[in-house]
């Protein structure tokens, strides 16, 4: 069974920062890693779609990297700011249909 | 912000009753998933559908069941409500075959608190 863990469960870092998100599963058999953002009461915002056959992807100041054999992803954020504050979430697809979602890890940047 | 829309966005409900959340995909979408994000976890996999078919189910007895209808909007249906059924409910939906090596678009979820 597909475990997904995040670590940190929370971080609180001064504005400028760059900082590192993790994101570790059991089973390496994954079609894709999404990483999602939530603010307090809302729904998900998707990130970055990282496909089973790539290694990172990068959007504005975050970059995604994914290592399948050793069963971790990282969501690296550069320049933090207060309006990045939110829970970021990581999830696997093991098949076609079951999304397998980490507890989040809940960011806040002190301005 | 995704095309993705759910409604109530807020509901409360009393223990044994029964609720009906609604979904409507982003436009061309032909897949849709349920999930259940209790406060403090990670959304839960309750089960999806493609072109109006259940695909798959997560650990969910069967008093929570759906449907996808011919236009791809969706409903979640939840009989004899209990206590630990207050949640946040997200709706998904994405394109190709199951979803699979596409991006689910999440909609804003409802929000439902059981008395």
């Amino acid at each position: 069974k597909q475990e997904v863990t995040q670590i940190p469960a929370a971080l609180s870092v001064p504005e400028g920062e760059n900082l590192v998100l993790n994101c570790s599963f059991t089973d390496s058999a994954i079609y894709n890693l999404q990483w999602f953002r939530q603010d307090p009461g809302k729904g998900l915002t998707s990130l970055l779609l990282i496909q089973s056959s790539q290694r990172e992807q990068t959007s504005g100041r975050l970059n995604a990297s994914l290592d399948k054999s050793s069963g971790r992803s990282t969501l690296y954020i550069a320049a933090s700011q207060p309006g990045d504050s939110a829970t970021y979430l990581c999830a696997v697809r093991t098949n076609n249909n079951d999304m397998r979602f980490g507890a989040g890890t809940r960011l806040t940047v002190k301005p | 912000e995704t095309g993705v829309t759910q409604s109530p966005t807020h509901l409360i409900k009393t223990r044994g009753q029964q609720v009906t959340l609604r979904c409507s995909s982003q436009s061309g979408h032909n897949t849709v998933s349920w999930y259940q994000q209790a406060l403090g976890q990670g959304p839960q996999f309750i089960f999806q559908y493609y072109r109006e078919e259940e695909n798959g189910r997560g650990n969910f007895p069967p008093r929570f069941s759906g449907l996808q209808f011919p236009n791809y909007s969706s409903e979640l249906n939840v009989n004899a409500l209990e206590l630990d059924d207050s949640a946040l409910y997200l709706c998904a939906s994405s394109t190709g075959l199951a979803g699979s090596f596409y991006e689910q678009y999440f909609g804003p979820g409802t929000r439902l608190t059981v008395t």
